[in-house]
């Protein structure tokens, strides 16, 4: 079975700084897919960014963007010129790319919560 | 836009009651699926449904049951409910075949409930 593991509880920034949140992830699949999820207080979970494990390229979004490291199965996103709207709960989770019954389910981390100061 | 409408935003429930969590999704999505959240634990499948009348349990499917009579709506039934199950309740929809393995899951806004 794939675990996440988001070893960081609580994290801080400080407004216009960079932050990583970091993510490592257990499976013996070559092929799958990763995302990272925001969870603000009103608790709608949003897709920050999605990798797929077969591309080299990291993926970018605008101010966010993952440093994926496939053989370390690390997964790390990073945050660039911190908003306050960033600070939520952000969320790793994997899935594999095999595409019948509950392989298609995400698999989560603990998740981050990160505050944003002024 | 993908919309995942849970009924309730929060419910208070008594020991031994049977709950019913409704979850209705707008884009004809496959698949279905029912988290729990509690902290430190992240989020936690309960069961899964990949089409209508088809379920799978998840990781933590116990004391819970689920019915999806029709493609829209995927319904979480606690037979009776228990303290160790208060908690946050998320559902959640995503396509099927070829456009699954990539495609996000949308999420409903959650259900808070406590049981006393």
């Amino acid at each position: 079975a794939q675990t996440v593991t988001q070893s960081q509880p609580e994290m801080s920034v400080q407004e216009a700084e960079t932050v990583t949140l970091s993510c490592t992830y257990d499976t013996s699949e070559s092929d799958y897919y990763l995302f990272w999820y925001k969870q603000p207080p009103s608790r709608q979970m949003i897709l920050v960014i999605r990798q797929e494990a077969y591309k080299q390229q990291n993926a970018t979004e605008n101010r966010f963007s993952v440093n994926f490291q496939k053989a370390a199965k690390s997964f790390s996103l990073k945050i660039s010129d911190s908003q306050l709207g960033d600070a939520a709960m952000y969320f790793c989770a994997y899935r594999s790319a095999t595409n019948t019954g509950t392989a298609s389910k995400l698999t989560f981390g603990t998740g981050t919560r990160l505050q944003v100061t002024l | 836009d993908v919309k995942v409408t849970q009924s309730s935003r929060y419910l208070v429930k008594r020991t031994g009651e049977k709950v019913f969590l409704e979850c209705v999704q707008d884009m004809d999505h496959e698949n279905m699926f029912w988290y729990r959240q509690d902290p430190g634990l992240g989020l936690r499948l309960i069961y899964f449904s990949y089409d209508v009348k088809m379920k799978e349990k998840g990781d933590i499917p116990e004391g819970y049951s689920v019915s999806r009579e029709k493609k829209e709506r995927f319904s979480l039934i606690l037979e009776s409910a228990s303290t160790n199950q208060t908690s946050m309740y998320l559902c959640a929809s995503s396509l099927w075949g070829t456009g699954s393995r990539r495609s996000p899951l949308h999420f409903g806004n959650g259900t808070r409930l406590t049981v006393t």
